[in-house]
């Protein structure tokens, strides 16, 4: 078995921030993806990377910078905070197979002020 | 882009009842279809998939595929309090587009 670790767990932040989110996988699975989850707007793919070093574009990347820095790691930066903000972003990884399953971190909660 | 409806949003259903979940998704090359279940503050966890037309049963699961119709359906046999949560489903185009496309979720809640 793995698992997935999200760090910070709650991230308060201010208007016009930029904030920073954490994710590593024990896994050795090659793909990672992050995910925004809205309350009533279910789960939005933000970036997510095939290998080291790649990053694709998902449907909500505008905002978003990412890095894959390594194979187990996978960072999120929110480039500029938005007041009121409140989300729950979701990190996963699954291996390249079809049948092979998406796991998924805890999430950090972010809420900015 | 592959669109994905879950009905119904929500479902209420007496303890050791059937619970019925459907979802219908919008790319018929979708190799696999996923159904996650997500409790309150926590990541989903992936519960069961179907690659081939027709039935898969694990333990109080059931899930049909309709490729015909790009319809899918989850049965819960006997549901419990603990099957409350939201449940996901997601298609898989498998290949060399790595992405699975999330429905909003049904939100299935089981009284005691």
């Amino acid at each position: 078995g793995g698992i997935i670790t999200q760090t910070p767990k709650f991230l308060i932040g201010q208007e016009g921030q930029k904030l920073t989110l954490k994710c590593q996988q024990n896994f050795n699975h090659d793909t990672m993806y992050w995910y925004r989850q809205d309350s009533g707007k279910g789960l939005r793919l933000i970036y997510y990377s095939i290998t080291e070093n790649d990053l694709q574009k998902g449907d909500l990347s505008e905002g978003y910078d990412a890095s894959r820095e390594k194979k187990s790691s996978f960072s999120l930066t929110v480039t500029s905070a938005q007041k009121n903000e409140m989300a729950v972003f979701l990190c996963a990884s699954r291996s390249l197979g079809d049948q092979d399953t998406q796991y998924f971190g805890p999430g950090t909660r972010l809420l900015v002020l | 882009q592959e669109k994905v409806q879950q009905s119904p949003e929500s479902l209420i259903v007496p303890e050791g009842a059937m619970s019925s979940l459907n979802c219908t998704f919008s790319n018929s090359a979708s190799q696999s279809i996923w159904w996650y279940q997500q409790h309150p503050g926590k990541g989903p966890e992936a519960l069961i998939s179907i690659f081939s037309n027709g039935n898969k049963k694990e333990g109080r699961l059931t899930v049909y595929l309709n490729r015909a119709s790009l319809h899918v359906s989850l049965h819960i046999r006997d549901s419990q309090p603990s099957d409350s949560a939201v449940y996901l489903c997601a298609p898989n185009s498998g290949g060399s587009n790595a992405k699975l496309t999330f429905g909003k979720g049904t939100k299935l809640s089981v009284k005691s």
